[in-house]
């Protein structure tokens, strides 16, 4: 069965350098989360997306701007990085079908900030 | 707002044996969804099993089940059979109603206890 999309697996950014993680959910999902989970940590809602509009927003910096596009994929901006930004950022999909309720995350992109 | 509270951050099982993973939570909604998530070394996030806060009877899914005590808010994961591949972070895991378009249907995490299981 196809599962959630995520590239690039790894990532090494300087700080203030700029970053974009992409997600691609499981096919006829509408629905994605980003998460975010420091070292050692539990994960943290950033933002969600159902078709395509923004639904719901966590603890996203201002420096952090995401979207999902026609295609249901959706991007992570993040500019002016700070080494607290070091973590697994993981992406989450679902289908907006009523009663559907899990959350199916993919493998996550590992971002490390020097 | 919902808090998960995983009080326990360690535990050890000898494989083959029955261990429990104590979560709590708050909340003052009546509808809600729990799920306890394993994280192996790998760090892939593995949905273990969901409890509809409607339902009485707890789920069970193999050797995994819960124990859902809603009155109490309490929401205890039971392995039974521990096996070496059980070795894990595990997440206890708080998803509001049953929205459909995934407004408030964010999870929020307890901070996970990590299993060892001794061979």
């Amino acid at each position: 069965a196809a599962g959630v999309i995520q590239s690039p697996r790894h990532l090494i950014k300087e700080k203030r350098e700029t970053a974009t993680l992409k997600c691609y959910p499981i096919p006829r999902h509408d629905t994605v989360y980003w998460y975010q989970q420091g070292p050692g940590q539990d994960p943290q809602f950033l933002i969600s997306f159902y078709e395509k509009m923004q639904s719901d927003k966590g603890s996203i910096p201002d420096r952090f701007s995401a979207q999902q596009f026609s295609d249901y994929h959706s991007e992570l901006n993040m500019s002016s990085l700070e080494l607290g930004d070091s973590a697994l950022y993981f992406c989450a999909s679902r289908t907006g079908t009523s009663g559907k309720v899990e959350q199916f995350f993919g493998p996550g992109t590992r971002l490390t900030v020097l | 707002a919902q808090t998960v509270t995983q009080s326990q951050p360690e535990m050890s099982v000898q494989e083959a044996e029955t261990v429990t993973l104590s979560c709590t939570y708050d909340t003052s909604e009546s509808d809600y969804y729990l799920f306890w998530y394993k994280q192996p070394p790998s760090r892939q996030m593995i949905l273990v099993i969901r409890q509809e806060a409607y339902k009485q009877q707890n789920a069970t899914e193999n050797r995994f089940s819960v124990n859902f005590q809603k009155a109490a808010k309490s929401f205890s994961l039971k392995i039974s059979d521990s096996q070496l591949g059980d070795a894990a972070m595990y997440f206890c895991a708080y998803r509001s109603g049953p929205g459909v378009t995934g407004a408030n249907s964010k999870l929020t995490f307890g901070k996970g206890i990590t299993l060892s299981v001794r061979p």
